[in-house]
């Protein structure tokens, strides 16, 4: 069985600093685009970040470029966020996923990112 | 405001069908694959169709699809109280997602 599992959402300042991971588990990790995804609060999904399996390809939503990195270790089975200079719009849940077929096939259960001071 | 559009709420009794709407354009729908998602109350979205029409394992074939130059739907057939939550719409084209219509089941 597929599972995502995602770990290291909290509170945070505005400019501040969070790192989010996902644990992958019941699937060859390394066979797969992965993405993260957020929602805000009463708000549609957005896509935020996706990597390549081997990590040499990484694209981002524009608002996020240059703040944002996502990052992967195929050995640990884990992808990461890293999250600075972070602002009040950027307060979300934020899912890790699976790519296939064109479409995010799997879903984490989610992160919350709480962006306040 | 979205590339994709959708309408913000739609409503049918159960057994009935349904039809969610997803309008962009050419370059937003046409040469990019479309998906649709489920979300629940509380819940992560959920996969319902993937490459325009593709059910994943485990979608009833209530849930279909179909796409056009312009604009993909997804049709609901014989509903159920379960079907209430949120659909939106996705173009592979910068993976956008479409507003999100809330499904009543009166």
């Amino acid at each position: 069985e597929v599972q995502l599992v995602e770990s290291g959402g909290g509170l945070v300042q505005p400019g501040g600093s969070l790192r989010l991971s996902c644990a992958a588990s019941g699937f060859m990790f390394g066979g797969y685009w992965m993405s993260w995804v957020r929602q805000a609060p009463g708000k549609g999904p957005e896509w935020v970040a996706n990597i390549r399996q081997d990590g040499g390809e990484r694209d981002y939503v524009d608002s996020v470029k240059g703040r944002f990195t996502i990052s992967r270790d195929n050995a640990k089975n884990s992808l990461y966020l890293q999250m600075n200079s972070l602002r009040a719009e950027d307060m979300a849940m934020y899912y890790c996923v699976r790519e296939d077929g064109w479409s995010f096939e799997h879903w984490g259960q989610g992160a919350l990112v709480t962006v306040s001071s | 405001q979205s590339v994709l559009t959708q309408p913000p709420s739609v409503s049918a009794a159960p057994g009935q069908k349904v039809t969610i709407s997803c309008s962009g354009s050419s370059s937003s729908i046409g040469d990019h694959y479309i998906s649709w998602y489920q979300q629940l109350p509380g819940t992560a979205p959920k996969l319902l169709i993937y490459e325009n029409h593709k059910r994943p394992s485990g979608i009833p074939d209530r849930f279909s699809g179909s796409k056009s130059d312009t604009s993909a739907t997804l049709d609901i057939t014989g509903l159920q109280t379960g079907d209430e939550a949120n659909y939106y719409c996705v173009t592979w084209a910068r993976k956008v997602f479409g507003g999100g219509t809330k499904l009543t089941v009166l």
